[in-house]
């Protein structure tokens, strides 16, 4: 247990729905950072979070992904109307941002079934 | 950020060393390589970074070749649940800290 906890583990949901899903970094940690993995390849990095602000989006966070960190605290990332190909595990990792070390901390994910 | 090869999959005898290489030829002065391992159905854990210098902890050790162009991560005593896919990657300490996850090796540790 890293600490890192994310809501649901799975979620099946027919294409055109809306999705949304929770993540609780670890306490202290004022970096936050979503991730998408596909089968078979790394995580990709979506966006994240320093504190309550988000700082960057990757270009595969189209207009139907929304982010938000509204206290700093625990995150939520929705997808609006869901297609087969958002399909995949999505990850949250936490940190403490240091200038001279990363070490970030990821939950066990959200694995996303679009039929 | 630099780019990183590594070999698709590697198998090592259980209470062996497990070497892992990871070449990382176009990287830049200010680069770190990084070592995360991703364990089936579990989220990435970091491993161990360095800069030029060979470091260890309780995890691993890792070799930096002097023209930094390529490293080597060592497992000492591999065991049954190092079997996971280990990702080599070079970043900057800036103000991103996005991890760029490349293909990684797949670890089988095998009895």
């Amino acid at each position: 247990d890293t600490g890192v906890s994310q809501d649901p583990r799975h979620k099946i949901t027919k294409r055109g729905q809306n999705v949304t899903f929770r993540c609780d970094p670890i306490s202290e940690h004022n970096r936050l950072y979503w991730y998408r993995q596909t089968l078979g390849q790394g995580p990709e990095f979506l966006t994240y979070f320093q504190n309550e602000a988000q700082l960057e989006k990757s270009r595969l966070l189209s207009d139907r992904f929304s982010a938000e960190r509204p206290k700093g605290s625990f995150s939520t990332l929705e997808i609006q109307r869901t297609e087969q190909g958002d399909s995949a595990m999505y990850l949250c990792a936490s940190e403490i941002f240091r200038t001279s070390y990363n070490e970030q901390f990821f939950g066990l994910g959200t694995r996303l079934t679009v039929l | 950020d630099a780019k990183t090869t590594q070999p698709p999959s590697m198998d090592c005898a259980e209470g062996r060393a497990a070497n892992l290489p990871c070449n990382h030829s176009t990287i830049s002065g200010n680069e770190y390589v990084y070592w995360y391992r991703q364990i089936h159905s579990q989220g990435p854990q970091y491993i161990i970074h360095g800069l030029k210098n060979n470091e260890t902890n309780e995890m691993a050790s890792l070799i930096i070749t002097e023209d930094r162009k390529s490293s080597t991560l060592i497992l000492p005593h591999a065991t049954l649940r190092d079997t996971a896919v280990y990702y080599c990657i070079v970043m900057a300490n800036n103000a991103g800290n996005m991890l760029t996850f490349g293909g990684g090796t797949r670890l089988m540790v095998k009895p």
